[in-house]
C-alpha cells in the first residue's frame, strides 16, 4: 500500500497563532481526509480534501478555522487557525485509493496549544 | 444511540488466549467494516476489513460480520503482549467512515 507522511510530527504553539500541517502520499489517491483525535477519544472527521476544489467540512468544523488545500492527487495541507488550548489534539491525514474501500492513516501530528 | 458502539474495556486476557472484541452499529445500510489497531501515541493501523456476512481470517485475526444482527467482531487467537492496544471498529456510513470509541485490550504474560 501507499506510504503516507505528515509534517510536523509534533508542535507546541502559542494561543492565537496558526499551524499548517502537511500530508504527502507517495502515489496518487482519489480521496484524502483530515481527522482529529482528542486525548482519550476516538477519531472525528474534520473534512474531506477535494482535489482542485473546496474541502467538504463536517458539522462543527468551518473553513475559516481549518482551511484545507489539496493542489494535486498526492498532497494536502490542513491549517489550524487562531489556535486555543481546545485545539490541542492529534491531527491525522487519511486516504483512499480509487476503487478501494480501505482507508489508511498517516502517522499524525501531535499539537499542543499553550 | 451511538452509531458505532464498542465496550471501552479494558479487556484483559492472558497470553495465548483468544481475545474477542465486539462492535455494534446502527445503520443497516452500512456496507464496509474495518478494524484498526492503535498503539498508545501512534496512529490507527488497518488490520482487518470485511464486506460480506460470515468470517474472514488473516493469520491470528478473524473478523466476523452479521449484518442481520448489526454486529461485527474481531477474534485474536494466541494473544501476545504485543497485541495490547486499543482496537477501533469503523463502519462506512452513507459517505464516510464512522468510528467507535475503541476497546482497550491488555494481554498479560
Amino acid at each position: 500500500s501507499a506510504v503516507i507522511s505528515q509534517k510536523p510530527s509534533r508542535d507546541i504553539c502559542q494561543r492565537g497563532t496558526s499551524l499548517t500541517i502537511q500530508c504527502q502520499v507517495d502515489s496518487q489517491v482519489t480521496m484524502m481526509f483530515w481527522y482529529r483525535q482528542q486525548p482519550g477519544q476516538s477519531l472525528t472527521l474534520i473534512a474531506t480534501a477535494n482535489q482542485g476544489s473546496e474541502a467538504t467540512y463536517e458539522s462543527g468544523f468551518v473553513i475559516d478555522k481549518f482551511p484545507i488545500s489539496r493542489p494535486n492527487l498526492t498532497f494536502s495541507t490542513l491549517t489550524v487557525s487562531n489556535m486555543s488550548p481546545e485545539d490541542s489534539s492529534i491531527y491525522l491525514c487519511s486516504f483512499l485509493h480509487q476503487g478501494k474501500r480501505e482507508q489508511y492513516f498517516g502517522p499524525g501530528t501531535r499539537l499542543t496549544v499553550t | 444511540q451511538k452509531e458505532v458502539e464498542q465496550n471501552s474495556g479494558p479487556l484483559s486476557v492472558p497470553e495465548g488466549a483468544i481475545a474477542s472484541l465486539n462492535c455494534t452499529y446502527s445503520d443497516r445500510g452500512s456496507q464496509s467494516f474495518f478494524w484498526y489497531r492503535q498503539y498508545s501515541g501512534k496512529s490507527p493501523e488497518l488490520i482487518m476489513f470485511i464486506y460480506s456476512n460470515g468470517d474472514k481470517e488473516d493469520g491470528r485475526f478473524t473478523a466476523q460480520l452479521n449484518k442481520a444482527s448489526q454486529y461485527v467482531s474481531l477474534l485474536i487467537r494466541d494473544s501476545q503482549p504485543s497485541d495490547s492496544a486499543t482496537y477501533l471498529c469503523a463502519v462506512t456510513g452513507t459517505d464516510k467512515l464512522i468510528f467507535g470509541t475503541g476497546t482497550r485490550l491488555q494481554v498479560f504474560p
